[in-house]
């Protein structure tokens, strides 16, 4: 069973400039979660998606920040602009219903703002 | 709402030696557990779960037990080993649509 792809792996960009990322969730999982990570911090929820409609993002900056999943299945992240404390990893997570089931995690963006 | 605690790190152990990281929860309904573990530049891989109370998970030597009594979900492992220098995530997963919660994390470093 193929996993949760992200892509891409790493991106460097400068402050001010507006960067995406994607995922893919594992086929029939109709949760998606993007969590933020900060070096040496457990997964900050950013938001949450059950199918295509939004659960929770109560936390996402939507000043700078938005979503999308698009046919509950991809989603994008996008920052614009990105500030220098938006340097971080994101993780994209899939669950099969959310809840008390297990997330399954991909490998991460790492974003550097300089 | 919910809320894991878990023990701060870093946590340094020589090989074989017997480990036990600390998680406690807060849970308003009938939580999942689990344990989730980074190797470094990865994402996050499930290593167990308990989901009732008196479960024990387990896998690759590690094992927890879900304690509604102490709302603790401690992981151990009897003899540990080089590779298992990572870093170790207390989560859970609460009733309804709720995400998943984590603790900051805790990391294991096995020396030889």
């Amino acid at each position: 069973e193929a996993g949760v792809a992200q892509s891409p792996r790493y991106k460097i960009i400068e402050k001010r400039q507006s960067v995406a990322f994607w995922c893919n969730p594992i086929s029939g999982h109709a949760t998606l979660y993007w969590y933020q990570q900060i070096l040496g911090q457990g997964p900050k929820l950013l938001i949450q998606f059950q199918n295509n409609g939004v659960v929770d993002d109560s936390q996402l900056p939507k000043d700078r920040f938005s979503a999308e999943r698009l046919k509950g299945v991809d989603s994008t992240l996008k920052i614009q602009p990105a500030k220098l404390e938006d340097s971080a990893v994101y993780l994209c997570a899939s669950s099969l219903k959310g809840g008390r089931t297990e997330a399954f995690f991909g490998q991460g963006t790492r974003l550097t703002v300089v | 709402g919910d809320s894991v605690t878990q023990m701060e790190g870093p946590v340094t152990l020589s090989e074989e030696a017997f480990l036990t990281i600390n998680c406690t929860y807060t849970a308003t309904g009938y939580p999942s557990l689990f344990w989730y573990v980074q190797y470094p530049g990865e994402g996050l891989q499930l290593l167990l779960k308990a989901t009732k109370a008196d479960d024990k998970g387990s896998n690759k030597g590690f094992e927890a037990t879900y304690r509604k009594e102490t709302t603790s979900f401690h992981l151990e492992k009897g003899s540990v080993q080089v590779s298992d220098s990572a870093v170790y995530f207390c989560a859970l997963g609460d009733s309804g649509n709720t995400p998943l919660v984590f603790g900051k994390g805790t990391r294991l470093s096995v020396i030889a």
